[in-house]
């Protein structure tokens, strides 16, 4: 079964530091790929995605994230933080061959950025 | 129109009370989901209406009941819930059931069983 493994479970920084959350998923095959962001009482949106292409994929709000096949990861950055990316981090896949339009989610990152 | 809406925002019911959740979208697309997620965990897949068809039901028990009026409207039935049913839920939308198309989410409804 596929499955999204989120490593940090809650990472504190200060503004202006770099931010890394890690990312992996176990399915051998063709996946596509997504970080969601929750700010608190908002709901899930879209911060980037990657089908296929260019394994380096920008998003909203100054992220990127990094597909690395061999490696099974897609790894979230951002090279200076604000308050306002407080908030809850999701990765999520979804494989060819997988239930229809089913997302797996990993557990998620809670980032706190301190002022 | 990007949007994703969800009313109520907030509901509380008794464990006897018959309640129900809707969703809409209006940017075309024909596939709609609801997730199920609980406080500091990632949404679960409920449901997933493919072209108004139920086509997943992820083992969820009969006392929540989907249905799909038109390719615009998703609704959630509840009755007789219990309390560990508290919890977010969320409804999602894409422009098909294809595994390559990335999901739109609504605000959630915010849902406490008493």
């Amino acid at each position: 079964a596929q499955s999204v493994s989120q490593h940090n479970h809650h990472v504190i920084l200060s503004e202006a530091a770099s931010l890394e959350l890690g990312c992996n998923y176990s399915y051998g095959g063709t996946v596509n790929l997504f970080w969601y962001v929750q700010y608190p009482g908002q709901h899930l949106q879209l911060l980037l995605k990657y089908f296929s292409g260019d394994p380096l994929v920008k998003g909203i709000k100054g992220f990127e994230a990094e597909f690395i096949k061999s490696k099974f990861s897609f790894n979230l950055r951002k090279p200076s933080v604000q308050w306002s990316d407080t908030a809850e981090y999701f990765c999520a896949v979804n494989a060819y061959g997988g239930s229809q339009g089913n997302l797996i989610f990993g557990k998620g990152t809670k980032l706190s950025v301190k002022p | 129109d990007t949007e994703v809406t969800q009313t109520p925002k907030h509901l509380v019911m008794g464990m006897t009370n018959k309640k129900s959740l809707k969703c809409e979208q209006h940017m075309g697309h024909r596939a709609m989901y609801w997730y199920k997620q609980k406080a500091k965990k990632p949404p679960e897949l409920m449901f997933v209406y493919s072209y108004e068809k139920l086509s997943i039901n992820e083992s969820v028990p009969s006392r929540f009941s989907p249905e799909c009026p038109n390719s615009s409207l998703l609704n959630l039935h509840l009755h007789a819930l219990q309390p560990e049913d508290s919890a977010l839920y969320l409804c999602a939308s894409s422009q098909d059931a294809s595994w390559r198309n990335e999901q739109f989410f609504g605000p959630g409804t915010r849902l406490t069983v008493l």
